[in-house]
């Protein structure tokens, strides 16, 4: 059964530093979407990635976040210079070819950032 | 700012029971629901929907029910197995012309032997 890939499973970083997380969606989905979770709190969205280009994103979503298809199977969320809020556990995940949003989204198993 | 609740952030259920999970939002502009299952170290899985036009949801052991007027909905799971023990996340979206779910902080349900 297909399923989306992320890596690394955990990443520790020092507050300032940039880190890049890395997801494979599913071949052949068209809509992808990174979340986050702070422990102990709601998932929360970042931002969605259709057609080469960011289609919505979140307050959260702000200067510091990147996100890229830099080649025909990876997605990436990158955080220019990290701060002690922004560990939490990310999820990538994506959805489609079908009505956009509407499709039943498929999470990666996250990858849990610590920044210290 | 809470528009999708799960006031209870845990449940606890005999094997061969039913589990009752319920949420309820705020947001009157949201017109499909979803409940998403998560167990520990993995992402969130996909259970079952449902669209505002409607008032039940049923898929195997899980019925999801609608009531719009009282913004709530329900995951009825029939019977319980242990392995059902997980977290469980209601979504909803619509709002604003956006399909991007706004999750719940979920419910953990422990089913016992």
């Amino acid at each position: 059964e297909p399923e989306v890939t992320q890596t690394p499973s955990h990443q520790v970083t020092q507050m300032g530093q940039e880190v890049i997380l890395r997801c494979v969606p599913i071949s052949n989905h068209l809509y992808f979407y990174w979340y986050r979770q702070i422990l102990g709190q709601k998932v929360e969205f970042l931002v969605s990635f259709y057609n080469n280009e960011i289609s919505e994103k979140s307050e959260i979503f702000d200067d510091q976040f990147s996100v890229e298809r830099p080649d025909g199977s990876n997605f990436t969320l990158k955080i220019r210079s990290t701060k002690l809020e922004d560990s939490a556990m990310y999820f990538c995940a994506s959805s489609g070819p079908g009505t956009f949003g509407r499709d039943e989204q498929f999470f990666g198993p996250g990858t849990r950032l610590t920044v210290l | 700012d809470q528009q999708v609740k799960q006031n209870s952030p845990s449940l606890s259920v005999q094997e061969g029971r039913i589990s009752i999970l319920n949420c309820d939002y705020t947001n009157s502009m949201f017109d499909y629901f979803l409940w998403y299952k998560k167990y520990p170290a993995e992402g969130p899985t996909f259970l079952i929907s449902i669209s505002s036009i409607k008032d039940k949801n049923e898929d195997g052991r899980f019925t999801v029910f609608l009531n719009k007027s009282a913004k709530h909905l329900s995951l009825h799971i029939v019977p319980s197995q242990p392995g059902d023990s997980a977290v469980y996340f209601c979504a909803a979206s619509g709002s604003g012309g956006s399909y991007i779910p706004t999750f719940g902080r979920g419910t953990s349900l422990i089913v016992h032997p």
